[in-house]
């Protein structure tokens, strides 16, 4: 069965450093989606970035960047130049890429906390 | 642009009662999926429907059901309540041939005394 594991439940940035969180996850397939997903206080499920395991580069929203390695099976999430409004639970998410209705596997998430 | 639709956004319901949740996804998209979170968890897969049929199911309750209309609306219906289904209950939605990712709307928040 895949397993998406985040190690560290809470972390704390500086506004305007950066900060990576961490996941990595286990799986047996070769094709499938890797996806990072923002919880603010609003609860509301945000999609901040999505990675195709068969795409080679890494994925880039705006502040946002993953470090995929596929063989380590590591996507890891970088938030560059940290704002107030990022403070929020972070999921690190898998889905399986065969089928179309397949589901979303979570991680226990990631607090992030940024330091004004 | 259109997003997921779910209501009520609130719930309160006593032990024992019943509750129906109603998803409106994405028009255009074809695959509805439900999500439980419970207090400090993360979202658990309960159900999904692909073009009306449901096509996966996961932890979900024999106590619950859920359906697919015509109009690819989604109802997840839940019976005989406990305090441990008190959650925040997440409708998603996505098209088959985009890139794999789902939209969420904005919870159902159901607490149950």
């Amino acid at each position: 069965a895949q397993t998406v594991t985040q190690s560290q439940p809470e972390m704390s940035v500086q506004e305007a450093e950066t900060v990576t969180l961490s996941c990595t996850y286990d799986t047996s397939e070769s094709d499938y989606y890797l996806f990072w997903y923002k919880q603010p206080p609003s609860r509301q499920m945000i999609l901040v970035i999505r990675q195709e395991a068969y795409k080679q580069q890494n994925a880039t929203e705006n502040r946002f960047s993953v470090n995929f390695q596929k063989a380590a099976k590591s996507f890891s999430l970088k938030i560059s130049d940290s704002q107030l409004g990022d403070a929020a639970m972070y999921f690190c998410a898998y889905r399986w890429g065969m089928n179309r209705d397949d589901k979303i596997i979570f991680g226990k998430g990631t607090r992030l906390h940024i330091l004004p | 642009a259109a997003g997921v639709i779910q209501s009520p956004r609130h719930l309160i319901k006593e032990k024992r009662e019943t509750a129906t949740l109603k998803c409106y996804p994405i028009p255009r998209h074809d695959t509805v999926y439900w999500y439980q979170q419970g207090p400090g968890q993360d979202p658990q897969f309960l159900i999904s429907f692909y073009e009306k049929m449901q096509s996966d199911k996961g932890s979900i309750p024999d106590r619950f059901s859920a359906q697919q209309f015509s109009d690819y609306h989604s109802e997840l219906n839940m019976s005989s309540l406990e305090l441990g289904d008190s959650a925040l209950y997440f409708c998603a939605s996505s098209k088959w041939g985009g890139l794999g990712e789902q939209y969420f709307g904005p919870g159902t928040r159901l607490t149950v005394t």
